[in-house]
């Protein structure tokens, strides 16, 4: 089974800051695909960015870019000049199953705070 | 594109009680999906559904949920006896073939008394 951890149970950082969010995984499979989620205290969850086992480049989304390291099996979140807005929980997870199935597993997530 | 959309928004009710909850897709994914979400942990998956084909159900998914997506559209997920275990946020996505990424309704939160 695959397994997504992410350590930093809360994060601090100071608007218009950089932060890294880590995110370490665990599968078999040689084709896999990493997700990252923001969810706000109104609890949606909202896709981020997505990074595919095979590409070989970082996946950038605007603000958001992936930090991926296959042979470390990480998938670091970075968020350049940080807001206030960005102050929400975070989860890394990884799709498992067939290409057609898909279901996500998560890890248990990182609570960032942006302070002014 | 309206997103996933989930009625109710949230729901109280007594031990025993039978509770449905309602998720809308996007209108042109074909892929359902059902999580719950306790507090302090990431989703965990239910059940999914291509069409109006149920595919998958996790082992957390006990005797008493039961799920349905007649015609392929909107899904419901019933929960019967509910127990106090069973609070949780029930979060629904959606997903387009051939693309990867499953988007979330803003889930329904349910408080089990």
């Amino acid at each position: 089974a695959q397994k997504i951890t992410q350590t930093q149970p809360g994060m601090f950082v100071q608007e218009k800051e950089a932060v890294t969010l880590d995110c370490t995984y665990d599968t078999s499979d040689q084709s896999y695909g990493l997700f990252w989620y923001k969810q706000p205290s109104s609890g949606e969850m909202i896709f981020l960015i997505y990074q595919g086992s095979y590409d070989e480049q970082n996946a950038t989304e605007g603000r958001y870019s992936l930090n991926f390291q296959k042979a470390r099996k990480s998938a670091n979140l970075v968020i350049s000049a940080s807001q206030l807005g960005d102050s929400a929980m975070y989860f890394c997870a990884m799709r498992e199953g067939q290409r057609g199935f898909q279901k996500l597993v998560f890890g248990t997530g990182t609570r960032l705070l942006v302070s002014p | 594109d309206t997103g996933v959309s989930q009625d109710p928004r949230h729901k109280i009710t007594k031990r025993g009680q039978n509770v449905t909850f309602r998720c809308d897709p996007i209108s042109e994914h074909n892929r359902l999906y059902w999580y719950r979400q306790t507090l302090g942990q990431g989703p965990e998956f239910l059940t999914y559904f291509q069409n109006e084909a149920q595919l998958e159900k996790s082992r957390l998914l006990s005797d008493r949920f039961s799920a349905e997506r007649p015609k392929g559209s909107f899904s419901t997920l019933e929960i019967q006896r509910t127990e106090q275990g069973d609070s949780a946020m029930y979060l629904c996505a959606s997903r387009r073939d051939s693309y990867n990424e499953q988007f979330f309704g803003p889930g329904t939160r349910l408080t089990v008394l």
